[in-house]
């Protein structure tokens, strides 16, 4: 069974920028797509972006478009979300989750990592 | 985007009792929809998908049910274990949306 480990979070300034990554582990985990779900401290979840298997096709939320960019590398089982230029309203648990179907569309999130909380503060 | 609209916000129950959770979606979702249950300090559990299909090692005291618009999560014995977070989620359509949740706690 894939599992998945969030790691990169942290401090950062307003306007700054941090790359999350997700490693997953299991043989076939490259063959599915990748998403990444937000979670502010006491809110609901949030669906920030998602990378298909061979990261020929990417989708995001229209609150981080244009300041987050989503990529993997299957070489070394990784998704990593690039964000850049942060805000305050992007404080929040930050989880890494897999499609349960192989094939590139909306589905759910059968496999949740930890996650790895981000803070934006000065 | 499709809203989604859990209900109640809030939902006390006994041990022992049925709990019966909300949930619709601003358009039709067919039956892609999934329920998630989630405890302090950890991440969402995969509770049902298809609307109704259990997922993997979820016990049978968890059902869902209803198709379009209009979808319900059942515990039918409240195990203490069970007290946590509930959130649906559509994957009909981009962006993926959850609802705002529904706290079980104990009566």
């Amino acid at each position: 069974e894939v599992q998945l480990l969030e790691s990169g979070g942290g401090l950062v300034q307003p306007g700054g920028s941090l790359r999350l990554s997700c490693a997953a582990s299991g043989s076939t985990s490259s063959s599915y797509a990748i998403n990444w779900v937000r979670q502010a401290p006491g809110k609901g979840l949030e669906w920030v972006s998602a990378i298909s298997g061979t990261g020929s096709s990417t989708n995001y939320a229209d609150s981080v478009k244009g300041r987050f960019t989503i990529s993997r590398d299957n070489s070394k089982n990784k998704v990593y979300l690039q964000m850049n230029s942060l805000r305050a309203e992007d404080t929040a648990v930050y989880y890494c989750a897999k499609d349960r179907r192989v094939a590139w569309m909306p589905d759910v999130l059968d496999i949740w990592g930890q996650g790895t909380m981000v803070t934006v503060s000065s | 985007e499709i809203v989604m609209t859990q209900s109640p916000a809030t939902l006390s129950v006994s041990p022992g009792d049925r709990a019966t959770l909300s949930c619709r979606a601003s358009q039709s979702l067919s039956s892609n929809l999934a329920w998630f249950q989630q405890k302090p300090g950890q991440a969402p559990r995969l509770l049902i998908y298809g609307a109704s299909t259990r997922a993997t090692g979820i016990p049978a005291r968890f059902s869902g049910s209803g198709s379009g618009t209009e979808f319900t999560l059942t515990i039918s014995s409240l195990q203490s274990e069970d007290f946590a977070v509930y959130y649906c989620q559509q994957y009909n359509n981009w962006p993926l949306t959850f609802g705002q949740g529904t706290r079980l706690e104990i009566k």
